[in-house]
């Protein structure tokens, strides 16, 4: 069964970076995801598409501060140069054969 | 510029019915998939329904499935949800979300609307 895992909270102090973590579950360590911010009171937004080489694809307007990475299993989204605006809940999202959109359970992460 | 604006949501009592409607500009909506999304109060993102761009394929969540119904106007750039014999559980804000190609990811999401179903 395709399986997200995200760790429930995070933390990190403004203009500091923030690594979170998106763990497919196993059998499914080839599967790209893409990650979606949803800040308090506004609707979700596409931050980037993540692939399992690393590479990945930005959304539109959405600035280099926000990057993604991947080994193995896990996709990772890095914040960098924390503003407070970025305190928001963060969900990975995967898709595959059979499967439509599958999510994580979300990361709140604050801002210090 | 893309925007997705959902409609429809309210006050249902337990078994009823609510239409839930999204109009789609910015884009060229007959090319693309579209889907709706769900989040519960206290709870994540789930995902409720999609449709292909012609209207021809519709999936829904097993959640859902035989209670909800998915469909699509391209001459009008419009997504519907009908939604019937509505639950306490379906509660939520539903979100309407652009596919960016053929049940891959959202690239592009709604503000969204409420529906409680409560007596």
């Amino acid at each position: 069964q395709l399986v997200l895992t995200q760790s429930p909270s995070a933390s990190a102090s403004l203009g500091a970076s923030v690594k979170l973590t998106c763990t497919l579950s196993s059998g499914h360590s080839s599967y790209a995801i893409a990650w979606h911010q949803r800040q308090p009171e506004k609707g979700p937004r596409y931050l980037i598409k993540i692939n399992s080489d690393g590479s990945h694809s930005r959304g539109d307007g959405i600035p280099d501060r926000f990057s993604g990475s991947s080994s193995g299993a896990d996709r990772y989204l890095t914040i960098s140069s924390l503003q407070s605006e970025d305190e928001a809940d963060y969900y990975c999202q995967t898709w595959g054969t059979g499967t439509y959109w599958v999510f994580g359970g979300g990361t709140k992460l604050t801002v210090l | 510029e893309v925007q997705l604006l959902e409609s429809g949501g309210g006050l249902v009592q337990p078994g009823g019915s609510l239409r839930l409607s999204c109009a789609a500009s910015g884009f060229t909506f007959s090319t693309y998939d579209m889907s709706w999304v769900r989040q519960a109060p206290g709870k994540g993102l789930d995902w409720v329904s999609g449709i292909s761009s012609s209207g021809g394929s519709t999936y829904y969540a097993d959640s859902v499935k035989g209670r909800f119904t998915i469909s699509r106007d391209n001459s009008k750039n419009m997504v519907y949800l009908q939604m019937n014999s509505l639950r306490a559980e379906d509660t939520a804000v539903y979100y309407c979300a652009k596919d960016a190609s053929s049940g891959s990811y959202p690239d592009y999401w709604g503000q969204g609307t409420l529906v409680t179903v409560s007596s």
